[in-house]
């Protein structure tokens, strides 16, 4: 167990519909990082997040948008849901604020599939 | 611009024979690189990391790499599978930015009795 715990396991809805994935980082990590993983595409990295600041931007479509709260959960909202946008949506969290520096601790992601 | 390449998608082996999963990498700098595994529904897990200190970096589970700047390669290896070491393996290297992480498209290990 990572610690890292993401909510819903699993998420079925339609086209042109909008979700809201859920994760509780570590205890004590500042750091909260969201990865699409799909089969074409591999895991992408989207956003991160630092003590309630976005600190990096990567592959995240316009229609994605992402928070962190203070008590450092993080949401991943996306919405005007397209078939492609099925894939596992992964929070992991760190310590450190450069991710090349720690370990990511990853939770086991939340699938999503859109129908 | 900073990339990995994994060199085979699927490797099989026989429990108790060694294992190669092969990572090549381009950075422009000197990079940091990692290995993480996945097992079947579960998140990812660190194996081990190298950032510019010894070139031979231990990680857990018996697994290990060798950083090779002239090779620009970063193979995990370990000399004996065991059937739980069956999982998809990832290399990674840093980006530019700091905080951000380049995926290799993965391999997955088989490992049969």
């Amino acid at each position: 167990d990572s610690g890292v715990t993401q909510t819903p396991k699993h998420l079925i809805t339609a086209t042109g519909q909008r979700v809201t994935l859920r994760c509780s980082p570590r205890s004590g990590d500042l750091s909260v990082y969201w990865y699409q993983q799909s089969l074409d595409q591999g895991l992408q990295f989207l956003i991160q997040y630092y003590n309630g600041e976005e600190r990096a931007k990567g592959n995240i479509l316009e229609r994605f948008s992402a928070q962190q709260f203070p008590d450092l959960h993080s949401e991943l909202n996306l919405s005007s849901l397209e078939l492609g946008d099925s894939a596992l949506y992964f929070c992991a969290s760190s310590v450190e604020l450069a991710a090349n520096t720690g370990e990511l601790f990853f939770g086991e992601g939340s699938r999503l599939t859109v129908l | 611009a900073q990339s990995v390449t994994q060199l085979d998608s699927h490797v099989s082996v026989s429990e108790g024979t060694p294992v190669l999963l092969r990572c090549n990498y381009s950075s422009s700098y000197s990079p940091s690189l990692f290995w993480y595994v996945q097992h079947p529904n579960k998140g990812l897990q660190l194996l081990l990391k190298y950032t510019s200190a010894a070139t031979l970096v231990k990680g857990i589970n018996g697994f290990e790499a060798e950083f090779k700047k002239s090779e620009t390669s970063f193979h995990l290896t370990k000399p004996s599978a065991h059937m739980s070491d069956a999982a998809e393996y990832f290399c990674v290297v840093s980006s530019g930015g700091y905080n951000k992480l380049i995926f290799g498209a993965g391999t997955r290990l088989a490992v049969h009795p």
